[in-house]
């Protein structure tokens, strides 16, 4: 079975700052996804970037990016200028790449709350 | 704005009552989930939906009853529930239920529900 840890319970920042949340997960597949949910604290939870395994390059959405280590099993996110907008809870996932069973089935880390501060 | 809305957004109810959360999706999806997000805890799935049929009961326990009588509405019937379910319950649909690449899932606003 696949493991998302997320070992930063809590971040904070300084608007117009760059922060990094750690994500490493756990896998015997070659073929999945991997995403970062957004949930601020209207608890919409919005996608915010994917990453494909088999794409090196480095998944980019404005001032999110990803630093994909597949080797390493590591999925960090990157938030570059920092906007108070950003403060919420993110959610590292998991999702296989192949088809048929429960391989649609998203595995959740426990999440990262971050503060960002003005 | 994902395209699912949930309502209620707050919900308190007793142990005795009985009570329905409702779920709608306006991107066509064909595949529902229910999830609950406890503190502190990853989130965790408890049904699935595709085309209108259950694809997964997350082990959960009987006094939680889905229904989905269309592709674009699930309901959560809520029975005899006890404090610990006490908690954020999220719904999120996506075109389907293969692991591959298009079926990102999206998700509802969550109702809050406390049980006294």
């Amino acid at each position: 079975a696949q493991t998302v840890t997320q070992s930063q319970p809590e971040m904070s920042v300084q608007e117009a700052e760059t922060v990094t949340l750690s994500c490493t997960y756990d896998t015997s597949e070659s073929d999945y996804y991997l995403f970062w949910y957004k949930q601020p604290p209207s608890r919409q939870m919005i996608l915010v970037i994917r990453q494909e395994a088999y794409k090196q390059q480095n998944a980019t959405e404005n001032r999110f990016s990803v630093n994909f280590q597949k080797a390493a099993k590591s999925f960090s996110l990157k938030i570059s200028d920092s906007q108070l907008g950003d403060a919420a809870m993110y959610f590292c996932a998991y999702r296989s790449g192949y088809s048929g069973g429960s391989n649609y089935k998203l595995t959740f880390g426990k999440g990262t709350l971050l503060t960002v501060n003005p | 704005e994902t395209g699912v809305t949930q309502t209620p957004r707050h919900l308190v109810m007793g142990m005795t009552n009985k009570k329905s959360l409702k779920c709608e999706q306006h991107l066509g999806h064909n595949a529902m989930y229910w999830y609950k997000q406890s503190a502190k805890k990853p989130l965790e799935l408890m049904f699935v939906y595709n085309f209108k049929e259950q694809t997964e009961n997350n082990s959960v326990p009987s006094r939680f009853s889905p229904e989905c009588p269309n592709s674009s509405h699930l309901f959560l019937h809520l029975h005899t529930l006890q404090p610990e379910d006490s908690a954020l319950y999220l719904c999120a649909s996506s075109k389907g239920t293969s692991g591959g690449a298009g079926n990102e899932q999206f998700f509802g606003p969550g109702t809050r529900l406390t049980v006294l």
